[in-house]
């Protein structure tokens, strides 16, 4: 099984401030998605094959990485993007979650 | 517009037996594999279990967690998916969302509780 290592655990930012997630697997994969979750709602879908930006998505929201480090990065933080972040592997079974990242404005 | 909508969650005691179902809209259904993914309360995301096309024989897949006590199926003439949960363990208690490949849709989950 591909274990995903998310940090920080926990983190805050300002309007304004970039804030970047880092996911690191256990073995090499192919590719990253990553998910925002607010409080009492499902996951949605931020980026798709490491670097696609899905559809919606503003593109303050970015992703990168290769083998078996990726991240997220949004450029400006924003008060609506307040929300727990989790990275997600399809590449190989069983499919796997990161931890996740919650994100606070400070 | 794509839908899934969960239904048949509930609550239930340890050792019984709970079908919920996923009923999918806006897209072939039968071109895309579906998976189950359960949050417990508080808690991070987990799979539980996927299925696959018909043109790859309906093949399924489980989390060790519920592998011999859980089965997914699909009806692609009714756009469904399900989850037969037998055996139930109060560390099954979460909310199970479907959601099809690629991540894009999910449902609106659907909680189970497992209690005495």
């Amino acid at each position: 099984e591909i274990v995903l290592t998310q940090s920080p655990t926990t983190t805050a930012a300002s309007p304004g401030e970039k804030v970047t997630i880092t996911c690191l697997a256990s073995s090499s994969v192919s590719n990253m998605y990553w998910y925002q979750q607010k409080s009492g709602a499902s996951p949605k879908l931020l980026i798709y094959s490491t670097s696609s930006l899905a559809s919606g998505v503003p593109d303050r929201f970015s992703g990168s990485g290769s083998g078996t480090s990726y991240s997220l990065t949004i450029n400006t933080m924003e008060a609506e993007d307040a929300a727990t972040y989790y990275c997600q592997q399809w590449s190989s079974n069983p499919l796997t979650f990161g931890s996740g990242t919650k994100l606070e404005i400070k | 517009a794509v839908q899934l909508v969960e239904s048949g969650g509930g609550l239930v005691q340890p050792k019984e037996s709970l079908k919920i179902s996923c009923a999918a809209s806006g897209f072939t259904f039968s071109n895309a594999a579906m998976y189950w993914v359960r949050q417990a309360p508080g808690k991070g995301l987990e799979w539980v279990a996927r299925i696959r096309t018909k043109p790859n024989n309906y093949a399924t897949y489980y989390a060790d967690s519920v592998k011999g006590r859980f089965t997914i199926s699909r009806d692609d003439s009714k756009s469904m998916v399900y989850l037969q949960m037998d055996n139930l363990k109060t560390e099954d208690t979460a909310m199970y969302y479907c959601t099809a490949e690629g991540g894009e849709y999910w449902g609106q989950g659907v909680m189970v509780t497992v209690s005495s």
